[in-house]
């Protein structure tokens, strides 16, 4: 059974800095990988898709990367914004169905 | 406009009230799900369809149930709330067509069960 991990649960930096969340998976037998941001009350938005057969994705200051061997993904977030305090969520797809971890709140002090 | 709506976006019922949780979409995708989210949790999976024809269990799906009454149109439904249903609902959709298969979500229904 496929299990989802992100670590850490909460983390708060000043900002300007460049940061890295964490997205853990058990079974590397996946389709694609992809990473959300969620604000408070809201729904979802999708950030970067990874498939399986890709190593990472950029979007502007976004980089995700991902590693099946291992079971690793990482969300690479550089000169963190204010704007970018949110909680960061990635799912994995593999099968019919889209696990998703709890995610990583993120808040970016000014 | 928003591609994929949820009707109502926050709903205060009492235990074993029947509720119905709606979604529609305006992306023309084929796949629809519905997740619920608690505190601390990631999103479960509670059913989802590939067509209208094609509805499946996901997750957790004891105590609700669906519809796919369109192509467009996804509905969930507790036939008798309970205080432990009380959370935060998703509806998804995805295109079949696309090889990333990527879901894109609705703003949610925050439901309180009392």
């Amino acid at each position: 059974k496929q299990e989802v991990t992100q670590i850490p649960a909460a983390l708060s930096v000043p900002e300007g800095e460049n940061l890295v969340l964490n997205c853990s998976f058990t079974d590397s037998a996946i389709y694609n990988l992809q990473w959300f941001r969620q604000d408070p009350g809201k729904g979802l938005t999708s950030l970067l898709l990874i498939q399986s057969s890709q190593r990472e994705q950029t979007s502007g200051r976004l980089n995700a990367s991902l590693d099946k061997s291992s079971g690793r993904s990482t969300l690479y977030i550089a000169a963190s914004q204010p704007g970018d305090s949110a909680t960061y969520l990635c799912a994995v797809t593999g099968g019919f169905k889209t696990i998703f971890g709890a995610g990583t709140r993120l808040f970016v002090k000014a | 406009d928003a591609d994929v709506t949820q009707t109502p976006r926050n709903r205060i019922t009492k235990t074993g009230k029947r509720i119905m949780l709606e979604c529609s979409q305006t992306k023309g995708h084929d796949r629809m799900y519905w997740y619920r989210q608690d505190p601390g949790l990631g999103l479960r999976l509670i059913y989802y369809s590939f067509d209208v024809k094609d509805i499946n269990k996901g997750e957790i799906s004891d105590g609700y149930s669906v519809s796919r009454q369109a192509q467009a149109k996804f509905s969930l439904s507790l036939e008798s709330a309970i205080p432990n249903q009380t959370a935060l609902y998703f509806c998804a959709t995805s295109d079949s067509r696309t090889s990333p298969n990527e879901q894109f979500f609705g703003p949610g229904t925050r439901l309180t069960v009392l």
